[in-house]
């Protein structure tokens, strides 16, 4: 139990386009998703927390209209990057918790983005 | 501001042998710790937590140790396998549950055959 899955696992896309990466659990109802990235050798750093049905909250020097995010149902929430640049290349991980159990985060396993 | 370290980049480990990792972290408001270990592009994978009304929780190998005035916590596995050679993240959160998780910089341990 406790799956997260994320897609696409990789994408590649030139400067300027955006990309949607979808996370989804697939065995239980999420109240609460976390996106994070992750740059190489370095730890993983929140981006924002998102509830089903309001508005994503973002950490702070995370631009929000750069990274839209969208937890329309329980068991979906997407992360849009917008208008693309090469420094946005990062590995992008989301988590969910659910309502009723598993408490703690479960991870998807990630997404790899290379802005060209 | 680093408030969950792990000061520690790297361990290498003989199969067989006890594993100890170890996390330290500032912020006192911090009740709730978790350990994840994480392969190369894959997401992180969760291995045990403790919270703070506790200073020990065991689930089969894995051990982990909380000493809340020293604000420290270590991870212990026993008996070390090559497939423990992982990244492992310590990460603490003020509650169990919704709260966002502080992740710690990792440590890459290596089981030596």
């Amino acid at each position: 139990g406790a799956v997260v899955s994320q897609h696409p696992s990789w994408v590649i896309c030139k400067s300027g386009t955006s990309v949607k990466i979808e996370c989804r659990s697939l065995d239980f109802q999420a109240t609460t998703m976390f996106w994070y990235r992750q740059f190489p050798k370095q730890s993983l750093m929140l981006m924002a927390t998102s509830n089903e049905g309001s508005k994503a909250t973002y950490e702070q020097g995370v631009e929000k209209d750069k990274f839209l995010i969208n937890h329309a149902s329980l068991t979906l929430s997407t992360l849009t990057v917008t208008s693309a640049h090469p420094e946005d290349s990062s590995f992008y991980i989301c988590s969910a918790i659910g309502l009723a159990g598993p408490y703690e985060q479960y991870f998807g396993p990630g997404t790899r983005l290379t802005v060209t | 501001d680093q408030q969950v370290k792990q000061n520690s980049p790297s361990l290498s480990v003989q199969e067989g042998r006890i594993s100890i990792l170890n996390c330290d972290y500032t912020n006192s408001m911090f009740d709730y710790f978790l350990w994840y270990k994480k392969y190369p592009a894959e997401g992180p994978t969760f291995l045990i937590s403790i919270s703070s009304i506790k200073d020990k929780n065991e689930d089969g190998r894995f051990t982990v140790f909380l000493n809340k005035s020293a604000k420290h916590l270590s991870l212990h596995i026993v008996p070390s396998q090559p497939g423990d050679s992982a990244v492992y993240f310590c990460a603490a959160s003020r509650i169990q549950g919704a709260q966002k998780l502080v992740f710690g910089q990792g440590t890459r341990l290596t089981i030596n055959p």
